[in-house]
């Protein structure tokens, strides 16, 4: 398995441009999850979909953000305008929800606006 | 929501010596609690988890206790080695639950480990 699969690696832009951040998950898994790291917020969550559908978006920072998973294998993250404070790391995850597995990270998207 | 607060910050050790780092959670709901560590520039990994319904698991050099009682866990490393340095998170789930399914990360330690 390839594991989870983000693109792209890293992302310049410049601010007030859209910004669209993709992640495929393992396949089989049915919980996906958006991370955003920064060195002063650490790890924050800021959606997650289960079987397609979110659940719980109480972390998007703002109405700039939104994410989308149109089917099994393929959730984005979308910043629209962006801002040099969305300058981050974004990570997707994905896990089974009944299996006794762990969480798997992808490698994430160095986002950098400027 | 879940509140995981990760001490210490740091931790410079010496190569051959013990690292503890420890974990307070909040929801006494929370029942599965991993542990990640993450290299510089690279993705979290998992390298150890616990169940609620267990008090200590022992992988190799590395080992992870929880009190659920005091709402605790800690992560043990011996005979630290240099490639243990990176930085390593732990984290509190409702796993298994639809709803809570979700990981709430601790703010993170940065471990050294000096030759």
């Amino acid at each position: 398995d390839a594991g989870v699969i983000q693109s792209p690696r890293h992302e310049v832009t410049e601010m007030g441009q859209e910004v669209t951040l993709r992640c495929k998950p393992i396949s089989g898994h049915d919980y996906l999850f958006w991370y955003r790291q920064t060195m002063m917020r650490g790890l924050e969550l800021l959606i997650y979909f289960n079987n397609n559908v979110p659940i719980d978006d109480s972390g998007m920072p703002e109405d700039r953000f939104s994410a989308k998973m149109p089917n099994a294998s393929f959730s984005t993250l979308k910043i629209q305008p962006s801002e040099p404070r969305d300058s981050a790391v974004y990570f997707c995850a994905s896990t089974p929800g009944t299996a006794n597995y762990g969480y798997t990270f992808g490698s994430g998207t160095r986002l950098t606006v400027v | 929501g879940e509140n995981v607060e990760q001490h210490p910050s740091t931790l410079s050790v010496q190569e051959g010596d013990s690292a503890v780092i420890k974990c307070t959670y909040s929801d006494s709901a929370s029942n599965y609690f991993p542990w990640y560590k993450q290299e510089l520039g690279k993705r979290p990994q998992l390298i150890i988890d616990i169940r609620s319904n267990v008090g200590e698991k022992k992988d190799q050099r590395i080992a992870v206790t929880l009190n659920k009682t005091a709402k605790h866990f800690s992560l043990h490393i011996t005979e630290t080695q240099p490639e243990d340095s990176a930085v390593y998170f732990c984290a509190a789930s409702q796993r298994w639950k639809a709803a809570g399914n979700k990981l709430t990360f601790g703010g993170g330690t940065r471990v050294l480990v000096k030759p």
